[in-house]
């Protein structure tokens, strides 16, 4: 089993819509959970943190944890084409942190 | 603040050849990381520094692969010989480690390498 876990994608979404991007972790006791945006060719850039159970918004971002169910997502609402990229999903266990493949997100004007 | 710095952004080389990438973290970040990351694929940590110390290099190559911090600021990481296989982008990162901002990594541009 990998350790963290997303759909590939692509997703295709129209412009104005809500996308919804999904990971799962395997580590039990990873306390800290992270989204990064990484655009083509570009390095990774964070967008939200969430250590907590239940939702954190920022802007048109939220994150929502649910740490029994070890799963985390990431819901970007009013989507824009600027926002097409790929979406990295990564996990603290110990010291380190450990990405998932990433999402490719594609918003259609 | 500045960022993370990286030098060379792209590199071209043989196989069998030897490349040195380097980085200078954010001031004051005492944890470095270098990932690999392999197109279509997400970063895979080769190794951890705090400080000058090593905290992980489990996946660390270390038959060809070799990294230090001396000082605990910059650090350089080498492949010495380069396989095809090596081709990925070379990213280093850096966090401060305070509570609030606890495993927040922040990365540099990163460093294209080709292996021919």
């Amino acid at each position: 089993q990998k350790e963290v876990e997303q759909n590939s994608g692509p997703l295709s979404v129209p412009e104005g819509a809500i996308a919804s991007l999904n990971c799962t972790y395997s580590d039990r006791v990873s306390q800290s959970f992270f989204w990064y945006r990484q655009y083509s060719g570009k390095s990774p850039e964070l967008i939200m943190s969430i250590y907590s159970n239940g939702d954190k918004e920022d802007g048109r971002f939220t994150a929502q944890l649910n740490k029994a169910s070890q799963y985390v997502s990431l819901l970007i609402r009013d989507s824009q084409p600027s926002d097409s990229a790929t979406y990295l999903c990564a996990v603290n266990m110990g010291e380190d942190m450990r990405f998932g493949a990433g999402t490719r997100l594609t918003v259609k004007p | 603040e500045a960022g993370v710095a990286q030098s060379p952004r792209y590199k071209i080389i043989e196989k069998r050849q030897s490349v040195a990438f380097w980085c200078n973290p954010i001031s004051g970040h005492a944890t470095l990381y270098w990932y690999q990351q392999i197109l279509g694929q997400g970063p895979k940590l080769l190794i951890q520094f705090q400080n000058n110390g090593v905290v992980d290099d489990s996946q660390l190559p270390k038959d060809r692969f070799s990294a230090e911090r001396l000082k605990g600021v910059d650090s350089t990481l080498k492949i010495q010989p380069a396989k095809l296989e090596d081709s990925a982008v070379y990213l280093c990162a850096s966090r401060s480690g305070n509570y609030y901002s606890y495993n927040e990594q922040f990365f540099g541009p990163g460093t294209r390498l080709t292996v021919l």
